[in-house]
């Protein structure tokens, strides 16, 4: 059965400073895609970055990258420079999968609590 | 046009109540999902469409009763809930499909801030 682990349930970072917030996941599925979502205290789920379990490259998306080491089973998500509006809660996501469907179906982490201080 | 509109954005119902809650989507999405969050933890998966059938049932119970009337809605219809069921629906769409390349991301909208007293 597929699992997310983030093991950090808070964080504090100093604006404009880099953060890295863990994610771990287990599958026995070679074919998966992994997704960071950003929720503001508002409640809506934000997208921020996917990556393929085949893909080669790490994922990048303006200020988030996403730091894929497969062989550890490990997909941290960076921000750089942070922002004050960064401050949300933090989820990992995993598909077994590459394709979406009637299986797309998202397993979360429990999730980070960043805090960007000025 | 990349939103989820879900409303309403607050709900209030006593246990007796018949009340429903509404998505739409506009991205020409064929997948829509209905999650529950509660306070402090991550979304939990209730059901998944799939071109307007319902092709994932997470066991929820029958007092929740979801429709999907036309690839652009989606409706959750609540009757007789219990406390326990207060809590963020959250509603999501995403593309159908196979992809080499995949991403098919779900899109989430803002939610409902359902309370059953």
């Amino acid at each position: 059965a597929q699992k997310i682990t983030q093991t950090q349930p808070g964080m504090f970072v100093q604006e404009k400073e880099a953060v890295t917030l863990d994610c771990t996941y287990d599958t026995s599925d070679p074919s998966y895609g992994l997704f960071w979502y950003k929720q503001p205290s508002s409640g809506e789920m934000i997208f921020l970055i996917y990556q393929g379990s085949y893909d080669q490259q790490n994922a990048t998306e303006g200020r988030y990258s996403l730091n894929f080491q497969k062989a550890r089973k490990s997909a941290n998500l960076v921000i750089s420079a942070s922002q004050l509006g960064d401050s949300a809660m933090y989820f990992c996501a995993m598909r077994e999968g590459l394709y979406g469907g009637a299986t797309n179906k998202l397993i979360f982490g429990t999730g980070t609590l960043l805090a960007v201080q000025p | 046009d990349t939103e989820v509109t879900q409303t309403p954005k607050h709900l209030v119902m006593g246990m007796t109540n018949k009340k429903s809650l509404k998505c739409e989507q506009h991205m020409g999405h064929r997948a829509m999902y209905w999650y529950k969050q509660k306070a402090k933890k991550p979304p939990e998966l209730m059901f998944v469409y799939s071109y307007e059938k319902l092709s994932i049932n997470e066991s929820v119970p029958s007092r929740f009763s979801p429709e999907c009337p036309n690839s652009s809605l989606l409706n959750l219809h609540l009757h007789a809930l219990q406390p326990e069921d207060s809590a963020l629906y959250l509603c999501a769409s995403s593309q159908v499909g196979r992809r080499l390349a995949g991403d098919n991301e779900q899109f989430f909208g803002p939610g409902t801030r359902l309370t059953v007293l």
